[in-house]
């Protein structure tokens, strides 16, 4: 079955370390994004990558970085410099370098906790 | 600022009854919209979309309806069911730079069977 699969589904992180977000997709797609969702907010572009080895910033990219070494994995890291991290985060991926007119396919989310 | 706004956080409904769910955005630039269900634990799928040059498109019990001069669109579910329950996203993206779609804040709504 083809999806995307971000792992873990919670995380606990100490303040002042860097923890590293898996996402990984198995639909072949060009295009991969991050998001963070608060709670009575919507989704918020933190990054997004439409091709190998080239990602751009997105509205809230600040405390955060990505690589994207290969097509299919598009991990997150969050940096100490994350001022308030605590937060749900969804990776998406979309074919042919953006969402068409089917949107994005989302993973389940990674549910990060600072403590 | 939000650009895109679901003012109501939650929507109970009757089985059987219509759904109703509101949104409304601010950028006059917005010209492409979806429609995101979402389950507990799992990600948002995909439901419905419609461009600017339509003000209304139709998928079996879901419709969703556009008004450029009042920037606000709407989801209608008829009739409703119980598996309808879930939390339901807007999105918007402006002239087709599908990398970047702004999200509402989301309605959950509970269908009663």
């Amino acid at each position: 079955d083809g999806g995307i699969t971000q792992s873990p589904k919670y995380l606990f992180r100490k303040e002042g370390q860097n923890v590293t977000l898996s996402c990984e997709q198995n639909l072949n797609h060009d295009a991969m994004y991050w998001y963070r969702q608060d709670p009575g907010q919507g989704l918020r572009l933190i990054y997004y990558s439409q091709i190998v080895n080239d990602f751009q910033k997105g509205d809230i990219a600040e405390g955060y970085s990505v690589s994207r070494e290969k097509k299919e994995s598009f991990p997150l890291t969050v940096t100490s410099a994350q001022k308030n991290p605590t937060a749900f985060y969804l990776c998406a991926s979309s074919a042919y370098g953006g969402a068409n007119s089917y949107g994005y396919t989302f993973g389940s989310g990674t549910r990060l906790t600072v403590v | 600022d939000q650009q895109v706004k679901q003012n109501s956080p939650s929507l109970s409904v009757q089985e059987g009854r219509i759904s109703i769910l509101n949104c409304d955005y601010t950028n006059s630039m917005f010209d492409y919209f979806l429609w995101y269900k979402k389950y507990p634990a799992e990600g948002p799928t995909f439901l419905i979309s419609i461009s600017s040059i339509k003000d209304k498109n139709e998928d079996g019990r879901f419709t969703v309806f556009l008004n450029k001069s009042a920037k606000h669109l709407s989801l209608h579910i008829v009739p409703s069911q119980p598996g309808d329950s879930a939390v339901y996203f807007c999105a918007a993206s402006a002239r087709g730079n599908f990398n970047k779609f702004y999200f509402g804040s989301g309605t959950k709504l509970n269908v009663k069977p």
